[in-house]
């Protein structure tokens, strides 16, 4: 069964820094590539972040750029989102997927962790 | 970025019913060089995270009820379910990946009348 599992989130200060990672169980991590999405409570599901299968690809929303990186350790089966200079409209759940890229569907959805930049 | 544009936003029906969801988007999402619209159909029911229904518009995820059901191709599609069941409950929206960045439409609220 395919598992995705985010942690990492919590509460920071307006300019902090916080790394999510996500843990990856029941398929060959190595092979997909994933994405980032997030969703501020009561509003729609936005896209943050893609990286392809071996981490030397990846793009970003205009609104993390500069800001947010995207890395994963495929020996641990884990991706990561290092997120800096935190704002208050980054404040949102963050979820990590898989593509599958025989077809580029986002087939597999973690259950969400959850970020609060407030002072 | 592509605009995704979902009706309704809710709907409330009576079980057994047959229900359809509007999605347009801004501009094509499909692709030449395979012939296929990069639409998905999610369900989301609350505290839960997102199901794959359809994807290329109108291919089922393994596993999904062939109740749900989705056409379209260009900037216009739709997901049908027929024969409502009460778990069919919950919101379902439209993504594109044709283009980064991936975007949705606003979700479409389904109740049972």
């Amino acid at each position: 069964e395919v598992q995705l599992v985010e942690s990492g989130g919590g509460l920071v200060q307006p300019g902090g820094s916080l790394r999510l990672s996500c843990a990856a169980s029941g398929f060959t991590f190595s092979t997909y590539w994933m994405h980032w999405f997030r969703q501020v409570p009561g509003k729609g599901l936005v896209w943050v972040s893609r990286i392809n299968s071996d981490g030397s690809d990846n793009v970003y929303a205009d609104s993390v750029k500069g800001r947010f990186t995207v890395s994963r350790d495929n020996a641990k089966n884990t991706l990561f989102l290092q997120m800096n200079s935190l704002r208050a409209e980054d404040t949102a759940v963050y979820y990590c997927t898989r593509i599958d890229t025989s077809n580029w569907k986002v087939d597999h959805w973690g259950q969400g962790t959850l970020v609060t930049v407030s002072s | 970025d592509i605009v995704m544009t979902q009706s309704p936003d809710s709907l409330a029906v009576s079980l057994g019913e047959r229900i359809t969801i509007n999605c347009k988007s801004s501009q094509s999402v499909l692709y030449s060089s395979d012939s296929k619209s990069y639409l998905a159909w999610y369900q989301r029911k609350p505290g839960q995270s997102p199901k794959l229904l359809i994807y290329w518009a109108s291919t089922r995820e393994p596993g999904v009820p062939d109740r749900f059901s989705g056409s379209g191709s260009g900037t216009d599609f739709t997901l049908t379910i027929t024969s409502l069941q009460a778990e069919d409950v919950a919101v379902y929206f439209c993504q594109q990946y044709y283009a980064t960045p991936i975007t949705f439409g606003q979700g479409t609220r389904l109740e049972i009348k």
